[in-house]
This record gives structure tokens, C-alpha cells and sequence, in this order.
């Protein structure tokens, strides 16, 4: 069965505190995996895609890593306009996408 | 502006009495995809289109109804809505024509309430 896990459910960080997010997976063929950002009462917001093992994203102070089974979205020096619920999804071999529960992240001031 | 666009924002509304939430896009996207987003649950895909007259079914489709007769509009259709369908839905689009479509832009979100 294709699933998608996040943890943790929750993260607080103070202000310039370094992180790491994980996003594990269990997929049919995978043929991508996609990091999203969140934030209250909005859409989802696209952030990276990333499609085999060893790649590797950057845009700011977020880079997305991804091996065979899990990816980490790494959080370097964060500010608190970097608060926000961050998703993880997979698109298995078909055309259906899988998101995991995501994770909540608070950056305090 | 390019973007996904949703009708109505919330709504309440009674048990069997058939809706339809209205989305579209001025992006000229092939792909778009309906979701639910449930507190525990998350993200889950109910149908999804990759052109204009095809559609499939996502992971949670029961209860759901879909059509794409044109590009820019893909309307989510609840024919009897029953109380465990009260959710936040979520339409979507992407710009790939081909490969992975991960690449997806969501629209604000559409609340709604079964009694």
C-alpha cells in the first residue's frame, strides 16, 4: 500500500535554530516526491520537486534531500515567516498523488 | 493573475441535497485534481483530470462526481452529500503535459458542512 509519513507532527524552534523535517515512504514506483508549504486557512504552496535518490533542492533557507525511502526538508537559520504546516506528497507509478499528515513548524522570535 | 479559483468558499448545507463546487484556472493546465483535507487524514485525492473529457478516480472517490468538459473548469459534483463528507476541499492544476505533475497549484479552499 502506498503511504507517506511525517514526522514529527509538530516542531518549535527558536529563530535561527537549524532543523531537519522527514517525510518516509512506501510507493509502487515512484515518480516523484514534492515538498509543500502551508499556511493557515490557505492551498497548499509548491516548493520542490524531487525525483531520485541523491537529489538534492535549495530555495532559501529550505533544502530538500531525498534518498530510497525518505526525504528530509532541512530548515537552515529559520525566521519566524518561516512558520507554517510543511506536506510532503509522492506520485506512485499511476497518476494518483499521496500526502503525508505534514508537519507544523513555529519559529520563535 | 494566474490562478485557481473556487466557488463558493464555504457552505452549509443538509444532508441529500446535491451541490456542486465550482473550479477553474486561467493558466491553460491539462492536469487538475480535487482533494480533501481532513484534521489526522490529510491531503487525499478524490478525482483528478488529465485533459479535457478524461477523468479518473483518486484515492477516496465514493460520493463523488467530476466532469471536464472544458480546460479551465473542473466541477466536483455531490449528487447525495451525507454528513461524513463535511471537509475542506482543495482543487488544483499543474502545467506538466507529461511525467510527474507534482508540480501543482492549489486553489483557496472550499469549507464544507454537512448536517
Amino acid at each position: 500500500e502506498d503511504q507517506v509519513t511525517q514526522s514529527p507532527e509538530a516542531l518549535r524552534l527558536q529563530e535561527g535554530e537549524s532543523s531537519s523535517l522527514n517525510c518516509s515512504y512506501t510507493v509502487s514506483g515512484l515518480r516523484g516526491l514534492f515538498w509543500y508549504r502551508q499556511d493557515p486557512g490557505k492551498g497548499p504552496e509548491f516548493l520542490f520537486t524531487l525525483y531520485s535518490a541523491g537529489e538534492e533542492k535549495e530555495k532559501e533557507r529550505l533544502k530538500a534531500t531525498l534518498t530510497k525511502k525518505e526525504s528530509f526538508l532541512h530548515i537552515t537559520a529559520p525566521k519566524p515567516e518561516d512558520s507554517a504546516t510543511y506536506l510532503c506528497a509522492v506520485q506512485a507509478a499511476g497518476n494518483q498523488f499521496y500526502f503525508g499528515t505534514g508537519t507544523s513548524l513555529t519559529v520563535i522570535p | 493573475e494566474a490562478q485557481v479559483t473556487q466557488n463558493p468558499r464555504y457552505l452549509i448545507t443538509v444532508t441529500g441535497k446535491k451541490l456542486t463546487v465550482t473550479c477553474s484556472q486561467n493558466m491553460n493546465h491539462e492536469y487538475m485534481s480535487w482533494y480533501r483535507q481532513d484534521p489526522g487524514l490529510g491531503l487525499r485525492q478524490i478525482y483528478y483530470s488529465m485533459n479535457v473529457e478524461v477523468t479518473d478516480k483518486g484515492d477516496v472517490p465514493e460520493g463523488y462526481k467530476v466532469s471536464r468538459k472544458e480546460k479551465r473548469n473542473f466541477p466536483l459534483i455531490l449528487e447525495s452529500p451525507s454528513p461524513n463528507q463535511t471537509s475542506l476541499y482543495f482543487c488544483a492544476s499543474s502545467p506538466r503535459t507529461s511525467g510527474s505533475h507534482g508540480e501543482q497549484y492549489f486553489g483557496p479552499g472550499t469549507r464544507l458542512t454537512v448536517t
